[in-house]
């Protein structure tokens, strides 16, 4: 089974830094995805960034990148020029390969709290 | 983007009723959906499988009875808590898988807070 690691339960930044937020998983495939979602205090899930295992370059997104090291299982979230507005939880989720077509479930991290403050 | 409806998004309800979540996927079809169930300050944690047709897939723990799903149309899922309990309060969330082939394949929908009295 996978699991996902998330060891930062809170962490906080001032607005226009820099802050990441750190992610390990386990598994025994070779092809998977993952994820990055943010949860604000309204609860909708939003996605903030995908990976796709069989891609060497880190996925970037604005503000937001990541740092992939399969071989370590690493998946680490980089926020810059911290907003306000990124005050959230941070879920990082893995999700086996799929074939076209199928889909597979999502496994959570127990995410880390971010507080950006003024 | 693609939009997922969930509704209601909050209800409380007595102790033994039993309560219907829906979750709509309005500008496309979804073979597979998930129903995911969040405590305060917690993780997801996936409760079932719910797909189109056929018997959802429950992760071990979860009460078949208990949480009915059903998924007759490819634009609708229900998670029904059959004979709701206080310690079945809960943020309940849902999932659609779109089956076109795009770039993002999962959205979600704005969740349903259950409190049980």
């Amino acid at each position: 089974a996978q699991t996902v690691t998330q060891s930062q339960p809170e962490m906080s930044v001032q607005e226009a830094e820099t802050v990441t937020l750190s992610c390990t998983y386990d598994t025994s495939e070779n092809n998977y995805y993952l994820f990055w979602y943010k949860q604000p205090p309204s609860r909708q899930m939003i996605l903030v960034i995908r990976q796709e295992a069989y891609k060497q370059q880190n996925a970037t997104e604005n503000r937001f990148s990541v740092n992939f090291q399969k071989a370590a299982k690493s998946f680490s979230l980089k926020i810059s020029d911290s907003q306000l507005g990124d005050t959230a939880m941070y879920f990082c989720a893995f999700m086996k390969h799929v074939l076209q077509g199928g889909s597979e479930k999502l496994v959570f991290g127990k995410g880390t709290k971010l507080t950006v403050n003024p | 983007g693609a939009v997922v409806s969930q509704h209601p998004s909050r209800v409380i309800c007595k102790s033994g009723t039993s309560v219907k979540i829906e979750c709509r996927s309005l500008d496309f079809q979804a073979t597979t959906m998930f129903w995911y169930r969040q405590f305060p300050k917690q993780s997801l944690m996936l409760m079932a499988t719910s797909n189109e047709g056929s018997k959802a897939t429950y992760e071990q723990g979860v009460e078949k009875d208990k949480f009915l799903i059903n998924h007759a149309s490819l634009t609708l899922s229900t998670l029904t808590v059959t004979s709701a309990h206080p310690e079945d309060s809960s943020f309940y969330i849902c999932s659609a898988h779109n089956n076109r082939p795009t770039n993002e394949k999962l959205f979600f929908g704005s969740g349903t807070q259950l409190s049980v009295l």
